[in-house]
């Protein structure tokens, strides 16, 4: 595709249900990354895959947060048991390599209720 | 914790100024440093990335210096224009290169 896409756009959901955010990667793209960003912040970062390979989860924030890229190309970025602390701008971005410029989607804004 | 700070958190100027920023970033274990460009609302977009001490990088009427023996790096902006408002974001990678991290961005509000 000519961006990279992440969908949905928006999403709003109770506390304790889980979400899956979905990011699609400009192709050809081998790293792909997910950050988070606050109002009125820079991005945060969360974890980063080379192809299907999770290179660093350091970023996310506990274990009711996990990442997939089983195929090298799209990822989803899955919440269980969301909490309102949970509510933000989550942002995928990916690079023909790390560390080249990063191109990043227009991101999901999550609202957990 | 790596630690990026940005300069200053935001700045008014009037059309046809001149402005400029600075990123500061740990001078040890240097890999890459990023500058970008956000609008509110949009995705951030890539302007620059610096990776040798010295680098000077231009486009257009904006430019970036790199210096990682003492960890800063200069935004510069000549002749600003309304349509330069924006947050601009510059973010750090140590050692070999994996995640970025960001500062919070300094705010640029260029009045016509």
């Amino acid at each position: 595709g000519a961006g990279v896409s992440q969908s949905p756009r928006y999403k709003v959901t109770k506390r304790g249900q889980d979400v899956a955010l979905r990011c699609d990667p400009i192709s050809g793209h081998v790293s792909l990354y997910w950050y988070r960003q606050a109002l009125g912040q820079g991005p945060e970062f969360l974890t980063y895959f080379n192809y299907e390979a999770q290179q660093d989860k350091s970023g996310l924030p506990n274990d009711r947060f996990s990442a997939e890229r089983p195929e090298g190309s799209i990822s989803t970025l899955t919440i269980q048991r969301t909490e309102q602390r949970d509510s933000a701008m989550y942002r995928c971005a990916s690079s023909l390599v790390s560390p080249d410029t990063q191109y990043f989607g227009p991101g999901t804004r999550l609202t957990v209720l | 914790i790596l630690n990026v700070e940005q300069s200053p958190q935001s700045l008014h100027v009037q059309e046809g100024d001149s402005t400029n920023f600075t990123c500061s970033f740990p001078s040890s274990n240097f890999y890459a440093l990023h500058w970008y460009r956000w609008e509110t609302a949009k995705s951030p977009e890539a302007l620059f990335v610096m990776t040798l001490n010295g680098d000077e990088k231009k486009k257009g009427r904006i430019s970036a210096t790199l210096n990682t023996k003492e960890g800063y790096s200069y935004l510069y902006i000549k002749g600003s224009q309304p349509e330069d408002s924006a947050t601009y974001l510059c973010a750090f990678i140590a050692g070999y290169g994996n995640k970025l991290v960001f500062g919070a961005g300094t705010i640029l509000r260029v009045k016509s």
